[in-house]
């Protein structure tokens, strides 16, 4: 199984809501990650855990906080987001610590939209 | 820093004709190499992956890259498509420094078969 979940699917929100966006994955694999893709654009890293430990936070502004509750479990809480951030989430994760040559299994996205 | 180029942002192709999408890349350090398919409202699947060894990867799908060096290119190739083919394609480098790494992407060839 190779699956990785995300939910929800589609997600509409005004900029005072706060919402969160859910990813998981029952392949035991150690090291999630949350990517940013807008339309017609390549995926934009924002965050690695490894261990479920933040390993790496790309400068992504403070409206987006990540939680790696297990090793299974990865959320994106958003808060008091902007219209440029409407966007397709995805969430990734790989076997080992995140290394560069771990193949990185991802889910379907959540498609976000920010009113 | 890394850097990924793909020239072409479309490459229209005929049902059963060769194809070549191709791939660059920079960076001032070893990196790995791979290459994902995007379907419509869908999230990324892995095609093929270069990280030591062999210069020629084959990949799922029918599809192969060929590593070179010197001309630092990971072009994709497959000899024969489908109207399934049709789709967003990323090459996507990432580090081999060790630690955990997101990937880089390029931004992405849109393939279109012909019938």
């Amino acid at each position: 199984d190779t699956e990785v979940t995300q939910t929800p699917k589609h997600l509409v929100m005004g900029m005072t809501n706060k919402k969160s966006l859910k990813c998981e994955q029952h392949m035991g694999h150690r090291a999630m990650y949350w990517y940013k893709q807008k339309a017609k654009k390549p995926p934009e890293l924002m965050f690695v855990y490894s261990y479920e430990k933040l390993s790496i936070n790309e400068s992504v502004p403070s409206r987006f906080s990540p939680e790696c509750p297990n090793s299974s479990l990865l959320n994106l809480h958003l808060h008091a987001l902007q219209p440029e951030d409407s966007a397709l989430y995805l969430c990734a994760s790989s076997r080992g610590q995140g290394a560069g040559e771990e193949t990185q299994y991802f889910g379907p996205g959540t498609r976000l939209l920010v009113l | 820093a890394q850097s990924v180029t793909q020239l072409d942002s479309q490459v229209p192709v005929f049902e059963e004709a060769p194809v070549e999408l191709r791939c660059n890349y920079s960076s001032s350090v070893s990196v790995y190499l791979f290459w994902y398919v995007q379907y419509p409202n869908q999230g990324l699947q892995l095609l093929l992956k270069y990280l030591s060894g062999s210069t020629l990867v084959k990949g799922i799908n029918g599809f192969e890259a060929e590593f070179n060096k010197s001309q630092t290119s990971f072009h994709l190739r497959k000899p024969s498509v489908h109207i399934s083919d049709t789709a967003e394609y990323f090459c996507a480098v990432s580090h081999s420094g060790g630690g955990a790494d997101g990937l880089t992407f390029g931004k992405g060839t849109h393939l279109i078969i012909q019938p």
